[in-house]
């Protein structure tokens, strides 16, 4: 696509649900990324998939954080038994190769965990 | 460990004053150096990227970056403001095959 898409928009679920957070890249483009942005902090990094390599989980929080990137193209971040601290905007970017020239962002999902 | 600092939180400059936005970075290697601007609602738009070569980089938007290796900063400048300058600004570096490490932001209001 032109872009890259993430869906959602805007999220609200209740404390203890699970949610899915989709983020189509654009075509083409080998390595995805997933930030989390809360209020007042910068961009923390949680996850991201390049090729067909294993994916760097070192950002994950927590184990009910995961992550999975279908045929090298959409990805699906999980979040299961939500939390109010996981309240935050979710960013997805994609790249090129090792994302040197700059990443493509996407407008985020804003999850909200009441 | 890598890591980049915005040593300002907020920052309020009149419409058509000069701005400067300081970044620092720790890093070992020679990084790759990027300014991202974030409107309200919105996600991140790349204003400029430093890889090597001339020190001051031109970017979108009217902004250009300096290269200090010395003191191991990146400041964004533009020489007058406009209000739809009003953003939050990100300081980023990568290296290797490392994903883009982020400064904190620093938000900028314009006034008239």
């Amino acid at each position: 696509g032109a872009g890259v898409s993430q869906s959602p928009s805007n999220k609200v679920t209740e404390k203890g649900k699970d949610v899915e957070l989709r983020c189509d890249p654009i075509s083409g483009h080998t390595a995805l990324y997933w930030y989390r942005q809360s209020l007042g902090q910068g961009l923390e990094f949680l996850i991201y998939f390049q090729g067909n390599s294993a994916p760097d989980k070192s950002g994950l929080p927590s184990d009910r954080f995961s992550a999975e990137r279908t045929g090298g193209s959409v990805s699906t971040l999980t979040i299961q038994r939500t939390q109010q601290e996981d309240s935050a905007v979710y960013l997805c970017a994609s790249s090129f190769g090792t994302g040197r020239d700059g990443y493509t962002f996407g407008s985020g999902t804003r999850l909200t965990v009441v | 460990a890598q890591s980049v600092t915005q040593p300002d939180i907020h920052i309020t400059v009149s419409e058509g004053a000069s701005l400067e936005l300081r970044c620092n970075y720790s890093y070992g290697a020679t990084p790759y150096l990027f300014w991202y601007v974030q409107s309200p609602g919105q996600g991140l738009q790349l204003l400029l990227k430093y890889f090597s070569g001339d020190t001051l980089v031109q970017g979108i938007k009217g902004f250009e970056a300096e290269f200090k290796r010395s003191q191991s900063s990146f400041n964004l400048r533009k020489p007058s403001v406009h209000w739809s300058d009003a953003a939050e600004y990100f300081c980023a570096v990568v290296s290797g095959n490392t994903p883009l490490v982020f400064g904190k932001g620093t938000r900028l209001s314009v006034i008239a």
